[in-house]
């Protein structure tokens, strides 16, 4: 079946350091999705990108999806402190979505 | 943007005894939601999605019986975890699709005893 593995599994970086987790889908999806869990919270939507080599942006977050539609990534510019927390990729492929194993993202200040 | 509720938020119960687990979607009509399970620092794995007025299309490995799922409205799913074990301790969060957007419950903390 689909599998998603996502890279890295965690991500320590000092205030001001980009970051970048990447996630590879073991089949080509339709979509794939971005989510971020804060601590203790649950997971939020923060994008969909659906078209071949499609790069969306969002203030300092830069999402892409690869030309085969089977890889992505989200690059955070300058990390900040409330960007703390676990983003996962989810890829969908015909309504069968699974989620990767998230990148836990801690910032030191 | 929309707002799925859950409840309860934490619940602690006996092993042996069964817990239902509430996801409504509030200013949305949710024809599917899905059930999910987070283990600590893991991430999401998908049980169930629960369609309304139909039965419930499980998993691989997701045992039907004692993950009762009821949709009995376009608003309400519920999970029942029934006969509950300390191995049933986990996080389990709902969530509906609103267009191409999918929003979760805040989520429902089941420890068993």
């Amino acid at each position: 079946g689909q599998q998603v593995m996502q890279i890295p599994q965690y991500q320590h970086v000092q205030e001001g350091e980009d970051f970048t987790t990447y996630c590879n889908s073991s089949t080509t999806l339709s979509n794939i999705q971005w989510y971020k869990q804060r601590p203790g919270g649950h997971p939020v939507f923060l994008i969909q990108l659906v078209k071949s080599g499609e790069v969306k942006k969002q203030k300092r977050l830069t999402f892409q999806f690869g030309e085969a539609k089977k890889n992505s990534s989200l690059h955070i510019t300058a990390t900040q402190t409330t960007d703390v927390g676990t983003y996962f990729c989810a890829g969908n492929n015909n309504n069968d979505m699974r989620f990767g194993a998230g990148t836990r993202l801690t910032v030191k200040p | 943007g929309a707002v799925v509720s859950q409840h309860p938020s934490r619940v602690i119960c006996k092993s042996g005894t069964s817990v239902k687990i509430e996801c409504r979607s509030l200013d949305f009509q949710a024809t599917t939601m899905f059930w999910y399970r987070q283990f600590p620092k893991q991430s999401l794995m998908l049980m169930a999605t629960s369609n309304e007025g139909s039965k419930a299309t499980y998993e691989q490995g997701v045992e039907k019986d004692k993950f009762l799922i009821n949709h009995a409205s376009l608003t309400l799913s519920t999970l029942t975890v029934t006969s509950a074990h300390p191995e049933d301790s986990s996080f389990y969060i709902c969530s509906a699709i609103q267009g191409n957007e999918q929003y979760f419950g805040p989520g429902t903390r089941l420890t068993v005893t």
